[in-house]
């Protein structure tokens, strides 16, 4: 149990496109899901939490407009890069909280490879 | 604001050796603390978390780690260490009370040598 999957696990784009990436919880509820950005040999960054129906709240420094996240519902988190430039490129990872679990740790999706040419 | 240290960047360990990977915390109140393993290319995986109760905490594929309140630590232990233990381990830290944020470390590869 506990599974999050994310969609692609691998992109390249061109500079200037945008590029979404999903996340999903397969086999439970998230209200609340994370998406972090971890450079090379570097800790993970919190990029911004999203909440289901509202909108995501950004840590300091994270660009809103650049980085849109849209939690649809229990189960789907969006992160669309948009305009994206190469100094974008890095591993985005996502997670999620089970909302029924009562539990604190965080499943992690398996993480996307963003290369901007 | 909260934060953790994991001191050492790596940490090279002989097969069959016990391994302690080492973490500090800082955080207002009582601390959630958690381990997390990451392979190569791939997201983290839970391997344990201290809430409450015992200060030893049993987790997954062997490991256990010890709340030591006094020192705010919660070092990462495995009596034998295998090959396939060989990844990067991040230890992160919360406020106790509901879902708050968590703060990850910088993490510790750890090697070890068969």
């Amino acid at each position: 149990g506990a599974v999050v999957s994310q969609h692609p696990s691998w992109v390249i784009c061109k500079s200037g496109t945008s590029v979404k990436i999903e996340c999903r919880s397969l086999d439970f509820q998230a209200t609340t899901m994370f998406w972090y950005r971890q450079f090379p040999k570097q800790s993970l960054m919190l990029m911004a939490t999203s909440n289901e129906g509202s909108k995501a709240t950004y840590e300091q420094g994270v660009e809103k407009d650049k980085f849109l996240i849209n939690h649809a519902s229990l189960t789907l988190s969006t992160l669309t890069v948009t305009s994206a430039h190469p100094e974008d490129s890095s591993f985005y990872i996502c997670s999620a909280r089970d909302s029924g679990g009562g539990e604190y740790e965080q499943y992690f999706g398996p993480g996307t490879r963003l290369t901007v040419t | 604001a909260q934060s953790v240290a994991q001191p050492e960047d790596q940490v090279n360990v002989a097969e069959g050796n016990p391994l302690t990977v080492k973490c500090t915390y800082s955080v207002s109140g009582n601390p959630y603390l958690f381990w997390y393993v990451q392979y190569p290319n791939r997201g983290l995986q839970f391997l344990l978390k201290y809430i409450t109760g015992d200060n030893l905490v049993k987790g997954s594929y062997g490991f256990e780690a010890e709340f030591n309140k006094s020192q705010t630590s919660f070092h990462l232990k495995k009596p034998s260490a295998l090959v396939s233990d060989s990844a990067l381990y991040f230890c992160a830290v919360s406020q106790a009370g509901g879902y708050q944020k968590v703060t990850f470390g910088t993490g510790t590869k750890l090697q070890v040598i068969p």
